[in-house]
């Protein structure tokens, strides 16, 4: 079974504070890794795609590590607006265009 | 740019009765279309996804049946509604055959009485 797998946290930190996030995925022949946050009642939005060489967005920082099948979401000097759920997704090569979206971690940034 | 448009926002519906959600896409052509659902403190299944008009691929038995009449328009119908039917549901679109990121439309609130 192809499984996307998170921390549901929640994670409570202060602003400014540094937080990371991880992700396994069990099948190793995935092709392609994102991150999208959801805002509490809201649709998904892409935050950033993972690239193999690792990838970074202003405060945002992703990481892939292939050979023991794990993404991670590094987010510095967080923000209130940061707070949010982030969801870690994959696709499966071979599964055509279908997504596979983890159950997401919750994030609280605290004043 | 691209947007997606969902109606409508929210909706309560008794069990039993037919349910019609639509999905619109602007500013692209030949998208693949998806529809998901969220249950209360669940992950996002996917339901429907489809790559062209008339197209439809069924991921999981259910109540539920996708259609997608033009390019750029997809329908989420059920014939009578079930208590499990609740949810959020949601569409997306992604360009055809390119780098599988999806764009979520604004989601519709379903809750079967």
């Amino acid at each position: 079974r192809k499984e996307v797998e998170q921390d549901p946290g929640p994670f409570n930190v202060p602003e400014g504070a540094t937080v990371a996030f991880n992700c396994t995925y069990s099948n190793s022949a995935s092709q392609s890794f994102f991150w999208y946050r959801q805002d509490c009642r809201k649709e998904p939005k892409l935050l950033m795609s993972v690239y193999s060489s690792g990838n970074e967005d202003g405060r945002f920082t992703a990481q892939l590590n292939r050979a023991s099948q794990y993404i991670s979401l590094l987010i510095r000097d967080s923000k209130l607006s940061d707070s949010a759920t982030y969801l870690c997704v994959v696709n499966w090569e071979g599964s055509n265009y279908k997504l596979t979206f983890g159950k997401g971690t919750l994030l609280t940034v605290n004043p | 740019s691209q947007t997606i448009h969902q109606w409508p926002a929210t909706l309560v519906q008794p069990v039993g009765s037919p349910l019609s959600l639509e999905c619109t896409v602007e500013g692209t052509s030949n998208p693949n279309l998806y529809w998901y659902r969220q249950a209360a403190g669940r992950g996002l299944q996917l339901l429907f996804y489809s790559v062209g008009i008339g197209q439809i691929s069924s991921e999981v038995p259910q109540n539920l049946s996708a259609s997608r009449p033009q390019d750029r328009q997809f329908i989420l119908s059920s014939k009578k509604l079930l208590l499990s039917d609740s949810g959020f549901y949601l569409c997306a679109w992604s360009v055809q055959g390119a780098a599988y990121e999806q764009y979520f439309g604004p989601g519709t609130r379903l809750t079967v009485t």
